[in-house]
């Protein structure tokens, strides 16, 4: 049973717009999430968290938004660069890092961004 | 720069032939994991060492094994692989925080790892 879900494999978007990836949860316990990012024969590489304490966190161009009721968060990408196309991966814990619970990361949305 | 190397990056075993995978890390990190990625999947964690404390993920089959000799290095052994285990294994790392939960982790490259 998959308890973090993202249920669009893949997203294309223009040059310059907003990318949005979405991702949801079902377990009410996770406090902690986190977006990766993958680049082709590379590892995942941490991008940006929230804690369930906040239901914004921004960081530059990407903005992660919780929204805790609906168990769901989002990345919002503006403007989005040819460079950010990659594989996303939407995770969550138990604890700040995954201390508890570990991570628990989705299938992923392979992001394209069309010049 | 600091940084989560694996070695191989492909490795091409045949069934039943125990292979041993290679995670090393330049980060001092005390908290090392090792997951599994098969195709179109979400990463999937097999175990972590906390130090030299092993902790296996209660759906991890006997099949996979691991060691730890010192901080900088952890080996993911698969004793008798089969054409199932056929995935992308992963490592990272993670330290601890002084509120006792670790900090974010860090991923090496992946090893992809073929069963013929």
């Amino acid at each position: 049973d998959q308890q973090v879900k993202q249920n669009s494999p893949s997203l294309s978007v223009q040059e310059g717009r907003i990318s949005i990836l979405n991702c949801d949860y079902t377990n009410s316990m996770f406090d902690y999430f986190l977006w990766y990012k993958k680049y082709p024969a590379e590892g995942p590489t941490f991008l940006i968290s929230i804690s369930s304490i906040k239901d914004k966190n921004e960081d530059g161009r990407f903005t992660v938004f919780l929204n805790k009721s609906a168990k769901h968060l989002s990345l919002h990408i503006v403007p989005s660069q040819p460079g950010d196309s990659a594989v996303y991966f939407c995770a969550a814990s138990r604890g700040y890092g995954g201390s508890q619970g570990n991570l628990i990361f989705g299938k992923g949305t392979k992001l394209s961004v069309k010049p | 720069d600091a940084m989560v190397i694996q070695n191989p990056r492909y490795q091409v075993t045949q069934f039943g032939k125990p292979v041993t995978l290679s995670c090393s890390q330049t980060l001092n990190h005390n908290v090392m994991y090792w997951y599994q990625q098969k195709s179109s999947q979400a990463p999937k964690l097999l175990f972590h060492y906390y130090d030299k404390d092993f902790n296996n993920e209660a759906d991890t089959p006997d099949n996979f094994q691991s060691r730890r000799p010192n901080t900088s290095f952890c080996f993911l052994d698969i004793r008798s692989p089969g054409l199932g285990d056929a995935a992308m294994y992963l490592c990272a790392t993670s330290r601890d925080l002084a509120s006792g939960s670790t900090d974010t982790q860090y991923f090496g490259p992946g090893t992809r790892l073929t069963v013929l």
